[in-house]
């Protein structure tokens, strides 16, 4: 069981937008910064979103997040065959004084 | 070229004991905060330990069981296994924070070591 918590999976069609969810609490999601990365099958993750909504240099912006209170979301625009992947939210909660991550949320390009 | 490079996975027995190296190229691992993150087969990220100005931190399900430490003339993180469990079987990822101040944004990940415990 995560401490954050993601849909298993989303799917769409090639062109269309998406969105994936992250469900937190007040001492992770509500109180510290949200990353978001992509784990595209056999390989390492990658770091997609940081700071809630910011993007690293090099990843397109079709790739947004925001953050409301204790859940954070993240949108992917313009969906290619190549976005399939599994997407992680990942936190600093301070009870645990632990980094916590969502379960994961598998996309489908159909 | 800035990255990390894990070493030292392999098969391990119940109760026994590996130590995980990762080798950082191209900046001071020690000026930014460093982690290990694992992810079992089939399954999701789980963050391990992590490592920050002297400041250490793990997750419960590890804690009195690993520990995470660096030798800066080597530019290397570690993370001594002990009393292992089939549990533990992961793939192991070192990660790079993105500042010095904290733990959790990890913006250079390794390509992981195979940790596998079984007798």
């Amino acid at each position: 069981q995560s401490v954050l918590t993601q849909p298993p999976s989303v799917s769409a069609a090639p062109g269309q937008k998406v969105t994936i969810s992250c469900s937190g609490s007040s001492s992770n999601i509500g109180y510290n910064y949200v990353s978001w990365y992509q784990q595209l099958p056999g390989t390492a993750p990658k770091l997609l979103i940081y700071d809630d909504n910011k993007r690293p240099s090099g990843i397109p912006d079709r790739f947004s997040a925001s953050k409301s209170g204790t859940s954070a979301t993240l949108g992917i625009t313009g969906l290619q065959t190549g976005d399939e992947a599994d997407f992680y939210c990942g936190a600093w909660d301070s009870s645990l004084s632990a980094v916590v991550f969502g379960g994961g949320t598998k996309l489908t390009v159909l | 070229e800035v990255q990390v490079l894990e070493s030292g996975g392999g098969l391990a027995q119940p109760g026994g004991s590996l130590r995980l190296s990762c080798v950082a190229s191209g900046f001071t691992f020690s000026t930014y905060g460093m982690s290990w993150v694992r992810q079992a087969p089939g399954k999701g990220l789980e963050w391990v330990s992590g490592i920050r100005g002297g400041y250490t931190y793990y997750a419960e399900s590890v804690k009195g069981r690993f520990t995470i430490s660096g030798d800066t003339s080597k530019n290397t993180l570690y993370l001594q296994m002990n009393s292992l469990r089939a549990e533990d079987t992961a793939v192991y990822y070192c990660a790079k924070d993105l500042y010095s101040s904290s733990v959790g944004r990890f913006d250079l990940w390794g390509r992981g070591t195979l940790v596998t415990v079984s007798s």
